[in-house]
């Protein structure tokens, strides 16, 4: 199975600031379709997961453009330009390429500082 | 809009049984595969299992393999989790999302799932 390894796995932010989270595949998400199935998710306190990118760095439709997904191969990165409020969660990678199973990293808790 | 509705969470014994089921909506049922990912209190995200649209293909994570079966009925615009064998480490949120296989962009509200004496 696909190990996905998030850090960090906690992140305080400033509001206003950037915010950084990584992931880590234990072997290429590259699909022998061409396609990386890469994706990230948020989950709001008390709420379902909700996507926000998909195939790496799509972002999905009514997520705010200070979302922003990169990488290539096994390495990953989430980034939010400038954190609101609303922003705080618990973001998840999940790769689709290797399945069964798919697999998701352990989730990154963002708060506000 | 894609609604998917989760239903038939509860307590349960350990040994005992349970079948979730989850009513979709806003989008063609029959043509999208579907997927069960569970959630135990204050933990991440896992996978449990997935199906293909017609119902001939199905998956399990090995940790309940033999254990759970999930089943489609397109008719009914339904998927099903048949959960046999139930443990304390099966106590979780189960949420039904769309589609299986590289990414899922649909997911339930969940159903709790509580295996205790």
């Amino acid at each position: 199975d696909v190990v996905m390894t998030q850090s960090p796995l906690s992140l305080p932010v400033t509001l206003g600031q950037p915010a950084s989270i990584s992931c880590r595949s234990s072997q290429s998400l590259v699909s022998s379709d061409g396609n990386t199935y890469l994706n990230w998710f948020q989950q709001r306190p008390g709420q379902s997961p909700r996507r926000l990118i998909y195939k790496v760095s799509n972002r999905d439709s009514g997520v705010p453009d200070r979302f922003s997904g990169s990488g290539s191969g096994t390495d990953f990165t989430l980034k939010i330009s400038r954190v609101e409020a609303e922003d705080v969660g618990v973001y998840y990678c999940m790769q689709g390429t290797h399945w069964p199973p798919v697999t998701f990293g352990q989730g990154t808790k963002v708060e506000i500082k | 809009e894609v609604q998917l509705l989760e239903s038939g969470g509860g307590l349960v014994q350990p040994g005992g049984s349970l079948r979730v089921s989850c009513i979709a909506s806003g989008f063609d049922f029959r043509f999208d595969s579907m997927s069960w990912v569970r959630q135990a209190p204050g933990k991440g995200l896992d996978w449990v299992s997935g199906i293909s649209v017609s119902g001939d293909s199905t998956y399990y994570a090995d940790s309940v393999k033999g254990r759970f079966t999930i089943s489609r009925d397109n008719s009914k615009n339904t998927l099903y989790l048949q959960m046999n064998s139930l443990r304390a480490e099966d106590t979780a949120i189960y949420y039904c999302a769309k589609p299986f296989g590289g990414t899922f962009d649909s997911w339930g509200q969940g159903t709790l799932v509580i295996v205790s004496s």
